[in-house]
């Protein structure tokens, strides 16, 4: 069936220092990867996205890249502020079928000054 | 400004009560989305509609109910039958044109809590 793992939080860093979450996915065909991105007390909110095999999608510093030969798409930002202190969800929504995404667990990241 | 709006930020539900949770948009959304969320557990689809009058279960359905009367409107009834609904709830839409690289758009939330 189609599943998303994610490495499990909380991720702590200090401020400038390089993040990386893992993401690894099951799922039939060739699905579209997210990560989404939820600051305390709201909704989520699109950080990123890749649509196909080896392309990478990146915003506010952040990138992720779609490899479809380790079924991954791990998330990475050089170097963090406290401000990206958050809950990072990684999804995909497999071609074919109903279109509806399927959600990892969630990763809480805590970064201090 | 175009968004998804839930209400109430806040709730509580007296045992046996039913109680209902709004969700509108205005972006014009083909299908709209609800989802739990509990501590450690991520997003749980409890129902979702990808037109108006027409709604699908997702994994956690049972003790709730929705309608889908007008395109704008997703409204998620929490029944006295769902014995454990304190968690944070979610709404979401899409445009629901039938692609895999649709992107969801999510209301703020709203948190119910049991007395």
């Amino acid at each position: 069936g189609n599943s998303v793992t994610q490495m499990e939080g909380p991720v702590t860093l200090s401020e400038e220092a390089f993040l990386t979450i893992n993401c690894t996915y099951t799922a039939t065909g060739y699905p579209s990867l997210f990560w989404y991105v939820q600051y305390p007390g709201e909704g989520l909110q699109l950080l990123l996205k890749a649509t196909k095999a080896d392309d990478k999608g990146s915003n506010k510093g952040f990138e992720a890249t779609y490899r479809k030969e380790t079924t991954s798409f791990h998330l990475e930002k050089g170097s963090v502020q406290v401000s990206d202190s958050a809950v990072y969800f990684c999804a995909h929504v497999a071609s074919g079928g109903s279109y509806i995404p399927t959600f990892g667990r969630g990763t809480s990241l805590i970064v201090h000054p | 400004d175009g968004g998804i709006t839930q209400s109430p930020k806040y709730l509580f539900r007296k045992e046996g009560q039913n109680v209902t949770l709004s969700c509108e948009q205005n972006l014009n959304h083909d299908a709209m989305y609800w989802y739990r969320q509990d501590p450690g557990q991520g997003l749980r689809l409890i129902y979702y509609s990808q037109i108006v009058n027409d709604f699908q279960k997702g994994d956690i359905a049972e003790g709730y109910s929705v309608s889908r009367e007008k395109k704008e409107s997703f409204p998620l009834t929490v029944t006295s039958a769902q014995k454990n609904p304190t968690a944070f709830y979610l709404c979401a839409s899409s445009i629901g044109s039938g692609g895999s690289n649709e992107k969801l758009f999510f209301g703020s939330g709203t948190q119910l809590s049991v007395l």
